[in-house]
């Protein structure tokens, strides 16, 4: 149980375009839903945070106009990376607590590589 | 001060011995405590989680909470060159706030 999917696994994009990556919960409801972010190397940088129905907290630092986050139902959050420019190529990672188990651990996606070009 | 200690490494143990992973947080309210690995190049994946004080096992994974001493550990028995990758502890504040706070990582690397 307790597993997260995200789509696509890796994406190669122009500069000056958007990209939206998907995170469903596909076996248990999602009631928060965290996006991160991973430079090699580097350690997790929570971006935001978002409930179901509610708009997304963003940590300090991160653009919400640039980095927009939807999570419209308790099994799916998307984040689009707007005007995508080669410093946004990352790895982005989400996971999702809900109601699989004591409801405070963080399941994780497998993660989608962005390269910006 | 980081609200979730670890050491970088790499922590180098030989294949079939115990290594031994540790966490110090600074937030003495924080309810629930976490050990993720992290494979080059993937996402984390949960090895376990321990709430109370004292000893939690599975398998050939011991996790080791002391709240008194703010501390949290990590046993990996047996160790493989398989278990060659980053551990990740992570802090929740409280219960029902999921407000995580992740350790920077330790890099293990288990030699055959």
């Amino acid at each position: 149980g307790a597993v997260v999917s995200q789509h696509p696994s890796w994406v190669i994009c122009k500069s000056g375009t958007s990209v939206k990556i998907e995170c469903r919960s596909l076996d248990f409801q999602a009631t928060t839903m965290f996006w991160y972010r991973q430079f090699p190397k580097q350690s997790l940088m929570l971006m935001a945070t978002s409930n179901e129905g509610s708009k997304a907290t963003y940590e300090q630092g991160v653009e919400k106009d640039k980095f927009l986050i939807n999570h419209a139902s308790l099994t799916l959050s998307t984040l689009t990376v707007t005007s995508a420019h080669p410093e946004d190529s990352s790895f982005y990672i989400c996971s999702a607590t809900g109601t699989s188990g004591r409801g405070d651990t963080q399941y994780f996606g497998p993660g989608t590589r962005l390269t910006v070009l | 001060q980081k609200e979730v200690e670890q050491n970088s490494g790499p922590l180098s143990v030989p294949e079939g011995a115990i290594a031994s992973l540790n966490c110090t947080y600074s937030d003495r309210v924080s309810q629930s405590f976490f050990w993720y690995r992290q494979y080059s190049g993937k996402s984390p994946e949960l090895i376990m989680s321990i709430y109370s004080n004292g000893d939690k096992e599975d398998g050939r994974f011991t996790a080791q909470l002391n709240k008194a001493s703010q501390y949290v550990s990590l046993l990996i028995r047996d160790s493989q060159p398989s278990d060659s990758a980053t551990y990740l502890c992570a802090v929740n504040l409280q219960y029902n706030f999921n407000k995580f706070y992740f350790g920077s990582g330790t890099k293990l690397n288990v030699k055959p």
